[in-house]
């Protein structure tokens, strides 16, 4: 089973319309969860960060359930730009100490079509 | 402006020839990382250094070599006993190397081997 695991794509949507991603991770020892972008062969950048409570940042709603091992994104109206691949990331604490590390999901595509 | 640069964009090499990758940053970080994507794949972590001085093997880190001589610099040398070096080349940074700090990515190097 792989550490982090999302749903698979491609997610092919109307401007508009509202979307979801699905992400689970096996390892109860993940400390902090992520959603990065990346657009075609670009580098990730950093979306959001998903915290317990749930946050949101405008069109973005990111969920975290600790019990399911599960993290979501939400992205609502979506536009043209948002036309990219979203990874799913968790902080997976390892060795001593407090030391990080980052397990990446293969990413799931999005399209979004005029 | 701060921030991570890598350099070639795009580099080329012949089977067999070591090859030297550039990562800086002057984010004043203590934490860099190497990682590799392959086409529809998550990131895989070569390697990675907590402080000047020292570094880590991360998951694949055989066949790849770096050094941490400077807190700005995290070369990666890829040499002649990586069997499937063609990839695109990820460095990141974070303040600190623990398990809650998000990790920043320079643009990538696309090294392919002819």
């Amino acid at each position: 089973r792989k550490e982090v695991e999302q749903d698979p794509g491609p997610f092919n949507v109307p401007e508009g319309a509202t979307v979801a991603f699905n992400c689970t991770y096996s390892n109860s020892a993940s400390q902090s969860f992520f959603w990065y972008r990346q657009d075609c062969r670009k580098e990730p950048k950093l979306l959001m960060s998903v915290y317990s409570s749930g946050n949101e940042d405008g069109r973005f709603t990111a969920q975290l359930n600790r019990a399911s091992q599960y993290i979501s994104l939400l992205i609502r109206d979506s536009k043209l730009s948002d036309s990219a691949t979203y990874l799913c990331v968790v902080n997976l604490r390892h060795g001593s100490g407090n030391t990080g590390k980052l397990i990446f999901g293969q990413g799931t595509t999005l399209q979004v079509k005029p | 402006d701060g921030g991570i640069t890598q350099s070639p964009k795009y580099l080329f090499r012949k089977e067999g020839q070591n090859v030297t990758l550039s990562c800086e940053q002057n984010l004043n970080h203590d934490a860099m990382y190497w990682y590799r994507q392959d086409p529809g794949q998550g990131l895989r972590l070569i390697y990675y250094s907590q402080i000047v001085n020292d570094f880590q093997k991360g998951d694949i880190a055989e066949g790849y070599s770096v050094s941490r001589e400077k807190k700005e610099s995290f070369p990666l040398t890829v040499t002649s006993a990586q069997k499937n070096p063609t990839a695109f080349y990820l460095c990141a940074s974070s303040i600190a190397p623990t398990s809650t700090d998000t990790q920043y990515f320079g643009p990538g190097t696309r090294l392919t081997v002819l």
